[in-house]
């Protein structure tokens, strides 16, 4: 089955202890994506990556990590979490999103940091 | 228009009515519009990718007009059903940014 598969589903930690939350697609897609979700404010894109070791901040980086070193990985590491970054996080991967190709996406990562 | 806007944030309908949402993105260096559906508790799914002015897409009783021009494209629901109920989310894809930039969606909620 063609999948996004991201781990962990919910996830509670404290602040400053470092975590990593893993994506994997299994479709052979070009761009991976990772988008968190606060109430009012829409899916924000945080990072993205057009290949292999090709990586580029989104609109809100500040406070993440990401890797692409391998296609169908790409995580999402946040070195010291802090309070401000508790949301749902969706990673999401397409074969091409300017020519025609819809995003898949993971089943989320509810994260609280306390 | 800088960002994906879309109209209303929120709307209630009665079982049967049919309805349509308005989503606005920056006409400059457009590549494609995207429309998702997303139920509570789920993740999004994809509905329609549009990619040339004047496209109409269809899937059952959703269908999706663009144009690209203006920078507008329109969501229609016909018959909605409870089942419809969920967050209909437009994004754009701009040459400029390489992103896929999301409006904030409109809720739907359908009464039996």
């Amino acid at each position: 089955e063609a999948q996004v598969t991201q781990n962990p589903r919910y996830l509670i930690t404290v602040t400053g202890k470092k975590l990593t939350v893993t994506c994997s697609q299994n479709m052979n897609h070009e761009y991976m994506s990772w988008y968190r979700q606060d109430p009012g404010l829409g899916l924000r894109q945080i990072y993205y990556s057009m290949n292999v070791e090709v990586t580029d901040k989104g609109d809100v980086p500040e406070g993440y990590k990401v890797s692409r070193k391998e296609k169908r990985n790409f995580p999402l590491i946040l070195e010291s979490p802090s309070p401000n970054q508790t949301s749902l996080y969706f990673c999401a991967s397409s074969l091409w999103p300017d020519r025609g190709d819809g995003y898949t996406f993971g089943s989320g990562t509810r994260l609280t940091v306390v | 228009i800088l960002n994906v806007e879309q109209s209303p944030q929120s709307l209630h309908v009665q079982e049967g009515d049919s309805t349509n949402f308005t989503c606005s993105f920056p006409s400059s260096n457009f590549y494609a519009l995207h429309w998702y559906r997303w139920e509570t508790a789920k993740s999004p799914e994809a509905l329609f990718v549009m990619t040339l002015n004047g496209d109409e897409k269809k899937k059952g009783r959703i269908s999706a007009t663009l144009n690209t021009k203006e920078g507008y494209s329109y969501l229609y629901i016909k018959g909605s059903q409870p089942e419809d109920s969920a967050t209909y989310l437009c994004a754009s894809y701009g040459g400029a940014t390489n992103k896929l930039i999301f409006g904030t969606g409109t809720l739907l909620a359908v009464q039996p």
